[in-house]
């Protein structure tokens, strides 16, 4: 398995729809996992941390799966704003900010 | 919040030229910066880990006398990419952090070389 296995995408879906990315991780230990935005090149931008079994914030919502080795990205009532692309990552070994990231799913809202 | 900047957020140069790309926090000593690499379509790689003071620690397969990696102040790490070829071109972008803190990027660096 890859450290950090996310589907590419792209997810296209009409405005206020709900949409959920998966993102499967290899390393059991690991305690925390992050969920970035990105858009076209530029930096990531910390979207949700998730520490235990999940983490909720207005339209976002993001669940861990320990048994499974899976966090999951909801987003519900999505915006034309929401498009771009959300990677997964987490602490490699030897550092609390040394991440490992998912190539990252492709979201394309469209009206 | 903290503010990381990295400059230049182009460059196009020659093949066989060095380039330099800084990495500055601006209102926190960074005490640890990352360099990362992504080519279109991928996933951040992780290049290296730069401590301030020492010696940078460079991930599996990354060329250590091909990037430079300079961390000589808490403000300040450098990536030269020396002798550059047209496979180095890429979104080079680093993040920063102070005693394992929040972790900060900076807004990265398109590098076209021709």
């Amino acid at each position: 398995r890859k450290e950090v296995e996310q589907d590419p995408g792209p997810f296209n879906v009409p405005e206020g729809a709900t949409v959920a990315f998966n993102c499967t991780y290899s390393n059991s230990a690991s305690q925390s996992f992050f969920w970035y935005r990105q858009d076209c090149r530029k930096e990531p931008k910390l979207l949700m941390s998730v520490y235990s079994s999940g983490n909720e914030d207005g339209r976002f919502t993001a669940q861990l799966n320990r048994a499974s080795q899976y966090i999951s990205l909801l987003i519900r009532d999505s915006k034309l704003s929401d498009s771009a692309t959300y990677l997964c990552a987490y602490p490699l070994s030897g550092g609390y900010n040394k991440l490992i990231f998912g190539a990252g799913t492709r979201l394309a809202v469209h009206p | 919040g903290a503010v990381v900047s990295q400059h230049p957020s182009w460059v196009i140069c020659k093949s066989g030229t060095s380039v330099k790309i800084e990495c500055r926090s601006l209102d926190f000593q960074a005490t640890t910066m990352f360099w990362y690499r992504q080519f279109p379509k991928q996933s951040l790689m992780l290049m290296a880990t730069s401590n301030e003071g020492s010696k940078a620690t460079y991930e599996q397969g990354v060329e250590k006398d091909k990037f430079l990696i300079n961390h000589a102040s808490l403000t300040l790490s450098t990536l030269t990419v020396t002798s550059a070829h047209p496979e180095d071109s890429s979104f080079y972008i680093c993040s920063a952090t102070a005693y394992n803190e929040k972790l900060f990027f900076g807004s990265g660096t398109q590098l076209s070389v021709l």
